[in-house]
């Protein structure tokens, strides 16, 4: 049964620290979104990746967040400093093609104090 | 442009019927749509795409309606696994994969 994995599922850290999200796709899969989601905002696209290069990122705060696949097999989204207000839930997806459907992986709960 | 859905809630008897709406004020090229239940991740239920091909779930169908910029979500005969909060997601242009989601529709379906 195929599935996307992160890690960590949950982060508490403290303003100021770095903070490393990590996404294994489903093998296969070419395109990797990186979603923040909170009860304000709903489920925001921060990034996104095709066979490994950034198609968009438009959608972050490029002074603290950076997004990149190293390989194939591992996405990872960096904050850095944190703040409290990038506390939120953190998804990571992945499909074949930007425009079919998405897999959404369980999610980073991040909480930033 | 983030896409409005309608109602933001809905609360129904297991065996009604339910429609969820996802209206937007651009051009749509195909609406997606996903269920997320509490604390788990969004799960992909549907594509519709422009000129009616519909791709996903059996249980649950949808239309598309390209000129008044609409799609519609249709539960039938709802079931209690039907509840969770149900997003549409649009793309801003023809060229782009970055797919905006509504606010979502929250269902609670009730024995």
């Amino acid at each position: 049964d195929a599935r996307v994995t992160q890690t960590p599922r949950h982060k508490v850290t403290e303003m100021g620290q770095e903070v490393t999200m990590r996404c294994q796709p489903i093998l296969g899969h070419n395109t990797v979104f990186w979603y923040r989601q909170t009860m304000m905002q709903g489920l925001e696209l921060l990034a996104y990746f095709r066979n490994r290069a950034p198609l968009d990122d438009s959608g972050m705060p490029k002074d603290r967040f950076s997004a990149e696949m190293p390989d194939a097999t591992l996405a990872t989204l960096k904050i850095q400093p944190s703040e409290p207000r990038d506390s939120a839930v953190y998804f990571c997806a992945s499909g074949i093609g930007t425009r079919n459907e998405q897999f959404f992986g369980p999610g980073t709960r991040l909480t930033v104090l | 442009q983030q896409p409005v859905q309608s109602p933001q809630a809905v609360i129904l008897r297991e065996g009604e019927d339910a429609v969820i709406n996802c209206s937007s004020s651009k051009a749509l090229y195909s609406v997606h749509w996903y269920r997320q239940k509490h604390g788990e991740a969004p799960v992909f239920l549907m594509i519709l795409l422009k000129g009616g091909e519909q791709k996903g779930h059996e249980k649950i169908s949808a239309s598309f309606n390209e000129k008044k910029q609409q799609s519609s979500l249709y539960l039938t005969a709802s079931q209690l696994s039907y509840s969770g909060t149900y997003f549409c997601g649009t793309y801003g242009s023809s060229n782009t994969g970055k797919l905006i989601f509504g606010q979502g529709t929250t269902l609670q379906v009730k024995p």
